[in-house]
């Protein structure tokens, strides 16, 4: 198991529904992010949590909601998407927020919106 | 220009053969230095990390970093099939609010 558990590992949705990503971590980490990976991209930085307070927010439409209810759950909610947001999801975390520690991902969650 | 740039391949080579993998940077306050390796439809997952200059060995890996050109470095020797897969580099001030930047990543594939 990683320490880093991401679900769901894949979804389809329509532009009018709403889902949620969870991300849940096991390593007693006090930082958690979400990434997104598109291809032929580097990995774009969405969402900052440090024990459960935002900390940082990337420019990221609205139609990307983030909730982190305790220091080691994490998800994303999402509604409205566009097709240009299908890309993989990624949730890490680190033991202390953008300190030049290492960071831990988990394994993604692809998402395609149709 | 780009903070972080990376060749973006894709690589391949036959197995047995010395893999470089590179990144160039253009801001010379970064100090943490890493390689990731994502495997098809995984996270990626920590290689090596490097704090400042200098040269990093762990079994047939060794990461390399060179400041003062702000050239970093990923050599893999005796390259097996198992190593097939993206390389991803990243780099990070020191201090509170540092986050991690990446390069593209690149795609190595070796063949048996």
């Amino acid at each position: 198991e990683t320490g880093v558990t991401q679900t769901p590992r894949h979804l389809v949705m329509g532009m009018t529904n709403k889902k949620s990503l969870k991300c849940e971590q096991h390593l007693g980490h006090n930082a958690m992010y979400w990434y997104k990976q598109s291809a032929k991209k580097p990995l774009e930085l969405m969402f900052v949590y440090s024990l459960e307070e935002r900390v940082e927010n990337n420019s990221v439409p609205s139609r990307f909601s983030p909730e982190c209810p305790n220091s080691s759950h994490l998800f994303l909610h999402l509604h409205t998407l566009q097709p240009e947001d299908s890309a993989l999801y990624l949730c890490a975390s680190s033991q202390e927020v953008n300190s030049g520690n290492t960071i831990y991902f988990g394994e993604g969650s692809w998402l395609t919106v149709v | 220009q780009k903070e972080v740039e990376q060749d973006p391949g894709p690589l391949s080579v036959p197995e047995g053969a010395i893999v470089s993998l590179n990144c160039t940077y253009s801001n010379s306050a970064f100090q943490y230095f890493m390689w990731y390796r994502q495997y098809s439809r995984k996270g990626p997952e920590l290689l090596m990390y490097t704090y400042s200059s200098g040269n990093k060995e762990d079994g047939r890996f060794t990461a390399q970093v060179d400041k003062s050109s702000k050239y970093i470095s990923l050599f893999i020797r005796d390259s097996q099939p198992s190593d097939s897969a993206t390389y991803l580099c990243a780099m990070s001030f020191t201090g509170a609010n540092s986050k991690l930047t990446f390069g593209k990543g690149i795609t190595l594939s070796v063949r048996p």
